[in-house]
């Protein structure tokens, strides 16, 4: 069945880091491709999209393109500040089921 | 413009009790989805209403049931609360059940079953 496969956590960064956060996916037809951001004590917000093959989403200073051939959307930002620190889903829909699959999320620390 | 709105915010439940969680969106959203939150586990589908008048099975069904009450709202019923069942929980909705549209979230209620 679909999938999703988030690198785990957590990751502690200083700012003005770079970050990536991996994500890999195994889905049949072709799924669209999000990446949610829940800050502490809130619910999730969508953060960044693609719905097709070599799209590439971006929103705040992140990045993701979607891989077709890897089957991959990484999360990527050049310089994280203090307010990036977060827990960051990687989600796919596809099919006729039309749900959301989530990864298991990824905790990002983010020092001054 | 209010978005998703949830309540409680908080429970605590004895096992045994029943409860229900609300849930209501302004966006003129088709569908609405029930998911519950728990630590290594990520997010899991309880129930989703595709459009107004249906609502189906997510992952994790057992021990809840639904209600889609008008396109609005959307509610959770614990009829027999159980310690497995502690967890937050999380309502969302998007314009409709189409793979590619965003879902929104509402803040979450943080149930305690004892």
């Amino acid at each position: 069945g679909d999938s999703v496969t988030q690198m785990e956590g957590p990751v502690t960064l200083s700012e003005e880091a770079f970050l990536t956060i991996n994500c890999t996916y195994t889905a049949t037809g072709y799924p669209s491709l999000f990446w949610y951001v829940q800050y502490p004590g809130e619910g999730l917000q969508l953060l960044l999209k693609a719905t097709k093959a070599d799209d590439k989403g971006s929103n705040k200073g992140f990045e993701a393109t979607y891989r077709k051939e890897t089957t991959s959307f990484h999360l990527e930002k050049g310089s994280v500040q203090v307010s990036d620190s977060a827990v960051y889903f990687c989600a796919l829909s596809a099919g006729n089921n039309r749900k959301l699959i989530w990864g298991l999320g990824t905790s990002l620390a983010v020092n001054p | 413009n209010a978005g998703v709105t949830q309540t409680p915010k908080f429970q605590v439940l004895k096992t045994g009790q029943s409860m229900t969680l609300q849930c209501a969106q302004d966006m003129n959203h088709n569908s609405m989805y029930w998911y519950r939150q728990d630590p290594g586990m990520g997010l899991r589908l309880i129930y989703y209403s595709a459009s107004e008048g249906t609502t189906d099975k997510g992952e994790v069904p057992n021990g809840y049931n639904v209600s889609r009450l008008n396109k609005r709202e959307f509610s959770l019923r614990l009829e027999s609360a159980a310690p497995s069942q502690t967890s937050v929980y999380f309502c969302a909705s998007s314009v409709d059940s189409r793979s590619y549209n965003e879902q929104f979230f509402g803040p979450g209620t943080r149930l305690t079953v004892l």
